[in-house]
């Protein structure tokens, strides 16, 4: 069965840098776009970046853009997000999820993984 | 604030009928195929419907979704006290770069 095991979540300081990892299986890694969305404590969901199956396609949100990278290995079937210059605001669980993007046609995350707690604090 | 309005909380007894909403725009929901998240308490979320009204494999027909200009709803009849949960909606912009957005979530109580 599909599963996507995110990692890398901790205690970061104002300012820091951490970098999220999303190991898949169950599936064609290689086959499908991945996108990275996070949800802030009691909050709603927030899409982050989205990476192409070749990886040759990203995009990110407003909000994130020029302080995130994705990026993906498909020979270890992983997906990442490296976060820089992180704020309080970032603070939240960190999802990934495969992504069916069809441009001009549909768009919806079919799996996710269980999360992983980033905490942004001094 | 979230470009999909959804009504942040509704409750219905078990075994009745409730009707979630995702308010949009003509540059997203007019425009584009809407879907819909559950994410049950301390869980990820999970798709339950997707392209309007299809459902993944193993989604029971109690969950059925529709569209209607810029306004989709989730249906959830039979209700049960496992539905309790957190539901999303989500589409995309057209007037964003980026164009994934999804609704505030709407908050389930089953009485």
């Amino acid at each position: 069965q599909v599963q996507l095991v995110e990692s890398g979540g901790d205690l970061v300081k104002p300012g820091g840098s951490l970098r999220l990892s999303c190991a898949a299986s169950g599936f064609s890694f290689s086959d499908y776009s991945m996108s990275w969305i996070r949800q802030a404590p009691g909050r709603g969901l927030e899409w982050l970046s989205y990476i192409s199956k070749s990886g040759d396609d990203i995009i990110y949100s407003d909000s994130v853009k020029g302080r995130f990278t994705i990026s993906r290995d498909n020979a270890k079937r992983s997906v990442f997000l490296q976060m820089n210059s992180l704020r309080a605001d970032d603070t939240a669980v960190y999802y990934c999820a495969r992504d069916i993007t069809v441009p001009g046609d549909t768009y919806y995350f079919h799996y996710w993984g269980q999360g992983t707690m980033v905490t942004v604090s001094s | 604030q979230s470009v999909l309005t959804q009504p942040p909380s509704v409750s219905a007894a078990a075994g009745q009928k409730v009707t979630i909403s995702c308010s949009g725009s003509s540059s997203n929901i007019g425009d584009n195929y809407v879907s819909w998240y559950q994410q049950l308490p301390g869980t990820a979320p999970k798709l339950l419907i997707y392209d309007n009204y299809k459902r993944p494999s193993g989604i029971p027909d109690r969950f059925s979704g529709s569209k209607s200009g810029t306004s989709a709803t989730l249906d959830i009849t039979g209700l049960q006290t496992g539905d309790e949960a957190d539901y999303y909606c989500g589409t995309w912009d057209d007037d964003l770069s980026y164009g994934r957005v999804f609704g505030g979530g709407t908050r389930l109580t089953v009485l």
